[in-house]
């Protein structure tokens, strides 16, 4: 186990709705990195947080947004859904603002009808 | 703009067999290589990583990749495959420091079956 823990694993939404999503990194890292893997692709880069602040964005709307916490915890979210959000969001705990060694959570599955 | 091409979106090997997972990318630097690994409704575990030094790199549970510049490519290896090693296999390129518009960029992922 990595010690990344995300919340919650599965959920079901509504298209137009918003979501959160969050994220607990491991101790000791001050860097979380959120990414979505549609079924069948790899893991597409949305955003990382490095000490509070936004490092980095990936091909992602505004609707998608983010926030990290004193504790380098993070949250994820997506406004006014689309069916196309449906996938696995996963978050990634690390340090120093580097790609280094990205410690993964589980994931929250989202499906959005 | 950075890519990485797995070529192989099924790989079925036999437990004990060989294994070479293939991985080519585009990247405009020096690149920082990885190979992650994904059992069902998990997340990824970071294999292997390479960034300078020795071309070939040794990871956990056996795997080593070889990073071979003139071919764009960082295959991934395993001598004698194990049943447990059945899973999704990802190959991702990126700088070392995000920031601005860097970022890891993952492969679609090669899933390797093993028949007992």
């Amino acid at each position: 186990e990595t010690g990344v823990t995300q919340s919650p694993t599965h959920l079901i939404k509504t298209r137009g709705q918003q979501v959160t999503l969050r994220c607990s990194s491991q101790s000791g890292h001050n860097t979380v990195s959120w990414y979505q893997q549609a079924l069948g692709q790899g893991p597409q880069f949305i955003f990382q947080y490095y000490r509070e602040e936004e490092n980095g964005r990936g091909n992602f709307p505004p609707r998608f947004s983010g926030l990290q916490f004193p504790n380098y915890s993070s949250e994820l979210n997506v406004n006014a859904l689309e069916l196309d959000d449906s996938a696995l969001y996963l978050c990634a705990s690390s340090w120093g603002g580097t790609n280094e060694k990205l410690f993964f959570g589980s994931g929250t599955q989202l499906s959005v009808l | 703009a950075q890519s990485v091409t797995q070529p192989d979106i099924h790989i079925t090997v036999s437990e004990g067999a060989s294994l070479e997972l293939r991985c080519n990318y585009s990247y405009g630097a020096t690149p920082y290589l990885f190979w992650y690994v994904q059992s069902p409704g998990q997340g990824l575990q970071l294999l292997l990583k390479y960034f300078s030094g020795d071309t070939l790199v040794q990871g956990i549970k056996g795997f080593e990749a070889e990073f071979k510049r003139s071919q764009s490519s960082f295959n991934l290896r395993k001598p004698s495959v194990h049943w447990s090693d059945a899973a999704e296999y990802f190959c991702a390129v990126g700088p070392y420091l995000t920031g601005g518009g860097n970022k890891l960029t993952f492969g679609t992922g090669t899933q390797l079956k093993v028949e007992l």
